[in-house]
């Protein structure tokens, strides 16, 4: 199985601040990696696919990039609504996996 | 508006079985692969199974493998897990969610809200 590690575990940061979290992938995955966003007690929210693809919807403050096994999540300007657990997922292959989560708070 | 409504939860002992299913609206069910990922209290996400829309392609999670079933009725827009020889390990929130494919690989892009499966004695 393709393991996926995300750093940090945990962030604390600012209204206006730029975050940026890591994925790397155990091998490579090509582009096939995806970021989802959860708030507590709600289902994950689908914001980048293939990589680089803005889901429809969000906000142009997220980006991401990487392809191989190294990838980032980048949050231009923190807003108020971002504070939540944000996790990467691989879809290179099955099983799916998902990395361990970063949980971004209000510092 | 896409909806994916989960139900079949509840308190079930250890060894015991229970059946989930995944009301679909909004979108041609018949159309997408769809998804169960579930998530342990406190803890990350866990996929745990795919089936093809036509049904012929089920892939599952090797902590579930020969114990979980995933199959859809597509005359009824519904998919469903069923689930055997539970353990306190399979303790989750269960979520359904639809595939969003590209050329080459899948995503999830809707989700419903969850039904918790508690295993206990």
């Amino acid at each position: 199985d393709i393991q996926m590690t995300q750093s940090p575990s945990s962030v604390s940061a600012s209204v206006g601040d730029r975050v940026t979290i890591t994925c790397r992938a155990s091998q490579g995955i090509r582009g096939w990696l995806a970021w989802y966003q959860q708030k507590p007690g709600k289902a994950p929210k689908l914001l980048i696919y293939a990589a680089s693809s803005l889901q429809s919807g969000v906000p142009s403050r997220f980006s991401g990039s990487g392809s191989g096994t190294d990838f980032t999540l980048t949050i231009s300007s923190l807003q108020p609504e971002d504070f939540a657990t944000y996790y990467c997922q691989q879809a290179n292959s099955f099983p799916y996996t998902f990395g361990q989560g970063t949980k971004l708070e209000i510092k | 508006q896409v909806q994916l409504v989960e139900s079949g939860g509840g308190v079930v002992q250890p060894g015991g079985s229970l059946r989930l299913s995944c009301a679909a609206s909004g979108f041609t069910f018949r159309n997408f692969g769809m998804n169960w990922i579930r998530q342990a209290p406190g803890k990350g996400l866990e996929w745990v199974a795919v089936l093809s829309h036509d049904a012929r392609n089920e892939y599952y999670a090797d902590s579930v493998k020969g114990r979980f079933t995933i199959s859809r009725d597509n005359s009824k827009n519904t998919m469903f897990l069923q689930m055997n020889s539970l353990s306190t390990e399979d303790t989750a929130v269960y979520y359904c969610a639809k595939a969003y494919c590209n050329s080459a690989s899948c995503f999830f892009d809707y989700w419903g809200q969850g039904t918790l499966v508690t295993v206990s004695s």
